[in-house]
């Protein structure tokens, strides 16, 4: 099975602010990572696919990047809308496999 | 608008037998794998199980192998998780979600339903 990674486990930051999630699997998958954003109570909605590809609809602060075995997420400038937790996704190969998540709160 | 509700949750004992289902609207469901993910209290994602688009080819997480069968009818516009022999720690919400074979990935979800085993 492919482990995944993530840091930090959590990050406070401001409003403006640039942030950066780092996701790492275990062996090479490619440029097969999706990322999440779960807000409390809430189902998770998808923000990236295919390691970079922007969901449509999602605001463009949001991008990611990387392949292989190392990946980014960053928001370029923090919206309150943003506090949130994040999670990477390897689609790869079965079982299916979800890095244990970043929150981002407010500082 | 492409939705997903899930029902049939609840609270049952360990070693009980519980059946959610998933009610698609919005999109044609033959079209698509489907999947559900839980999520534990206070815990991360974890997917679950697959199904392709006519139910011939299935895929589970070890944990649930042999105990869980997913499950689809397409006429009704449905999925389906039957949940046997659940154990204490299959404590989560479930949730049913779209799953695209295209880039490996689960857009949309739905709201989830909450499973409690407990006695």
């Amino acid at each position: 099975d492919i482990q995944m990674t993530q840091s930090p486990s959590s990050v406070s930051a401001s409003v403006g602010d640039r942030v950066t999630i780092t996701c790492r699997a275990s062996q090479g998958i490619s440029s097969w990572l999706a990322w999440y954003q779960q807000k409390p109570g809430k189902a998770p909605k998808l923000l990236i696919y295919v390691a970079s590809n922007l969901q449509s609809g999602v605001p463009s602060r949001f991008s990611g990047s990387g392949s292989g075995t190392d990946f980014t997420l960053t928001i370029s400038s923090l919206q309150p809308e943003d506090f949130a937790s994040y999670y990477c996704q390897q689609a790869n190969s079965f079982p299916l496999t979800f890095g244990p998540g970043t929150k981002v709160d407010i500082k | 608008e492409v939705q997903l509700v899930e029902s049939g949750g609840g609270l049952v004992q360990p070693g009980g037998s519980l059946r959610l289902s998933c009610a698609a609207s919005g999109f044609t469901l033959s079209s698509y794998w489907m999947s559900w993910v839980r999520q534990a209290p206070g815990k991360g994602l974890e997917w679950v199980a697959n199904i392709n688009q006519d139910g011939s080819d299935k895929y589970y997480v070890d944990s649930v192998k042999g105990r869980f069968t997913i499950s689809r009818d397409n006429a009704k516009n449905s999925l389906y998780l039957q949940m046997n022999s659940l154990r204490v720690e299959d404590t989560a919400v479930y949730y049913c979600a779209r799953y695209s074979s295209s880039w490996g990935g689960f857009d949309p979800w739905g709201q989830g339903t909450l499973v409690t085993v407990s006695s």
